[in-house]
């Protein structure tokens, strides 16, 4: 079955301090990935996809298709990254993007 | 920058009434789709819609919800008759990219739905 894990619903650092959050996903086939960011009082947006392979705002994501796992990185996290953040692989071509649940992340002063 | 508008931003209903959600997907794009995240869970796919027809659709998306795109501009999620388990934020989407790959999705505000 098609499913995404994000392991943490909440991810608390300190600024400054490295921070990775976790993506582990079972699909078969090549899949597109996707992390979303909600900040606070702010819609869904995009923050990076693996096709691309960007970084951005600092972070980045590495597509490890023997582990299946598409972690988001950023080795000094900032206030400003407080957000909540999921990981989306595309499901194919229908464009049903199946998402995790989530992980919130806190960067404290 | 074109942004992707949502109304109502929260709508208090009673169970079994019609409710319609309203969104104004970006000028250009092509896919428009509605996804849905009960409070404290997941977002949700809930429905697909292209070229005037629906093109995916989830399990949740049974005949009590319908899609329209009325007059090339608005897009439309309707629930015939509410339940207390329609309560969410209901997100619309739209993208611009055709393809076997999906681009990048463009989101509203949401809209809450409260079902009392």
């Amino acid at each position: 079955a098609q499913r995404v894990t994000q392991p943490e619903k909440l991810l608390s650092v300190f600024k400054g301090a490295p921070v990775e959050l976790k993506c582990n996903y079972s699909y078969s086939g090549s899949p597109e990935l996707f992390w979303y960011v909600q900040y606070s009082r702010q819609r869904l947006q995009l923050l990076l996809r693996h096709i691309s392979r960007e970084s951005i705002k600092g972070f980045t994501a590495d597509l490890n298709k023997g582990e299946t796992s598409f972690h988001l990185k950023k080795p000094f996290a900032q206030e400003e990254d407080s957000a909540m953040y999921y990981c989306a692989p595309n499901a194919g071509n229908n464009r049903k993007l199946i998402w995790g649940l989530g992980t919130s992340l806190a960067v404290n002063p | 920058e074109p942004e992707v508008t949502q109304t109502p931003s929260h709508q208090v209903t009673q169970m079994g009434q019609e409710v319609i959600l309203r969104c104004v997907p970006i000028s250009n794009h092509l896919y428009f789709y509605w996804y849905r995240q009960i409070l404290g869970q997941k977002v949700e796919f809930l429905v697909s819609f292209y070229n005037n027809e629906i093109s995916e659709k989830s399990e949740i998306f049974d005949d009590q919800f319908s899609v329209e795109r009325p007059d090339g501009s608005n897009f439309t999620l309707k629930i015939r008759s509410t339940k207390l388990e329609d309560s969410a934020m209901y997100f619309c989407a739209s993208t611009e990219r055709q393809g076997g790959l999906a681009g990048e999705l463009f989101f509203g505000e949401g809209s809450r739905l409260t079902v009392l």
